[in-house]
């Protein structure tokens, strides 16, 4: 069965620091990876995708994410974070034989900026 | 582009009172539906999607059913809520073939007392 890992519950960053989170996945097949964000109270917000093709991918907000297949990851990165990034971050792989299409998310990685 | 719209955002109701949380869904057509909850400091558990009309999948047995009346209308229910049913529930939808993606909707949060 598939499954993703966030080994981070929580990172805290400086504003105007560079940012990492990281994404491990546990997949047969070539997956198809997600990284989601969520603001408190709110619903999970798209920032990227990785389906195929090129292994850097860049997302909204000014993040990108790198597909390694040899380390099964796909971290997410942002070089310079601003105070609105403060947030929980998720990574998802989607089941894509499984009846549903559902998706595997991560434990989720919250991220803390100081000013 | 797609819009979800849940309702109500938020609810406060008593242990063994009924629930009923509404989905809905525009600028798509026969889109895969699913709600999740997400309990406090914990993350997104797989509670119920479905594939089309009527077809409802569960994921987790509990006192929590599902309904999809309409192609673009779910519906989250209980007869009698348990205090373990707080939580933030949130409803995605997957458009059609091709798309694996989900997106989400604002989350309704229940607080059972």
């Amino acid at each position: 069965a598939q499954s993703v890992t966030q080994p981070d519950i929580h990172i805290t960053v400086s504003e105007g620091a560079s940012l990492e989170l990281r994404c491990n996945y546990s997949y047969g097949a070539t997956p198809y990876l997600f990284w989601y964000v969520q603001s408190p109270g709110q619903g999970l917000q798209l920032l990227l995708k990785y389906f195929s093709g090129d292994t850097l991918v860049q997302g909204i907000k000014g993040f990108e994410a790198e597909f390694k297949r040899s380390q099964s990851s796909f971290n997410l990165r942002k070089p310079s974070v601003h105070w609105s990034d403060a947030a929980e971050y998720f990574c998802a792989v989607a089941q894509s034989r499984a009846a549903g299409n559902k998706l595997t998310f991560g434990g989720g990685t919250r991220v803390l900026v100081k000013p | 582009s797609q819009t979800i719209h849940q309702w109500p955002a938020t609810l406060v109701q008593p242990v063994g009172s009924p629930l009923s949380l509404e989905c809905t869904v525009e600028g798509t057509s026969n889109p895969n539906l699913y709600w999740y909850r997400q309990a406090a400091g914990r993350g997104l558990q797989l509670l119920f999607y479905s594939v089309g009309i009527g077809q409802i999948s569960s994921e987790v047995p509990q006192n929590l059913s599902a309904s999809r009346p309409q192609d673009r209308q779910f519906i989250l229910s209980s007869k009698k809520l348990l205090l373990s049913d707080s939580g933030f529930y949130l409803c995605a939808c997957r458009l059609g073939t091709g798309a694996y993606e989900q997106y989400f909707g604002p989350g309704t949060r229940l607080t059972v007392t």
